[in-house]
């Protein structure tokens, strides 16, 4: 399985822009970028996903590099409610079905 | 809609019993997944389904059996409980349909084993 790379912990200030790294440098062409996140005391929640362009949503955009090697998650204007860990997932597709596999994350903490 | 229901949401048990962590989704979708969590260990997927009727081993399996009832239901059932399983479970399902289709989680159940 393609792995990914994130820093433990990183740190940001209320109303600023985040970027979240992640290294992914044996992805495969066919392999799917995701980003989740988990609130404390709740469970992972979808953020993005992406395979060769950068992508927008309502919650935040996805910059992956031309060699598809890493990408990052921008929050453009970051809330204490962003305050969560960041997942970075490669997509591995087995019989059908999507496998997972979630490392440790990135933990981010807003400061007001 | 509801999502992803997880029961019960907290369990404690002793050493050797038995239990069946219950899932279901609303959504329709065609895989479900089990996962645990432990501090400092991320997310690690114990087993999953593709579709109904057919289940597949994950990263950490041992310990635990999986049934998947029919589309909405996929159950998790420890058969000896042990102190090492104690950890938050979550429950989670997509469209199996496509590469891209994101995973709903459901809020997990706490359980400890003592």
């Amino acid at each position: 399985d393609a792995k990914t790379t994130q820093p433990n912990s990183m740190e940001s200030n209320e109303e600023e822009p985040v970027h979240l790294p992640c290294n992914h440098s044996t992805i495969s062409g066919t392999d799917y970028i995701h980003w989740y996140r988990q609130l404390p005391s709740q469970g992972p929640e979808y953020v993005i996903h992406g395979l060769t362009s950068n992508v927008n949503n309502r919650m935040a955009s996805l910059a992956i590099a031309e060699d598809r090697k890493s990408s990052t998650l921008i929050l453009h204007r970051a809330t204490l409610r962003d305050a969560a860990v960041y997942y970075c997932i490669l997509r591995d597709l087995i019989q059908g079905a999507q496998k997972l596999v979630f490392g440790q994350g990135t933990r981010l903490t807003i400061n007001p | 809609n509801a999502g992803v229901t997880q029961t019960p949401k907290f369990q404690v048990l002793k050493t050797g019993q038995s239990m069946t962590l219950q899932c279901a989704q609303d959504m329709n979708h065609n895989s479900m997944y089990w996962y645990r969590q432990d501090p400092g260990m991320g997310l690690r997927l114990i087993y999953y389904s593709a579709s109904e009727g057919t289940t597949d081993k994950g990263e950490v399996p041992n310990g635990y059996n999986v049934s998947r009832l029919n589309k909405r239901e996929f159950s998790l059932r420890l058969e000896s409980a042990a102190p090492s399983q104690t950890s938050v479970y979550f429950c989670a399902s997509s469209v199996a349909r496509g590469y891209n289709s994101p995973l709903h989680f459901g809020n997990g159940t706490r359980l400890t084993v003592t």
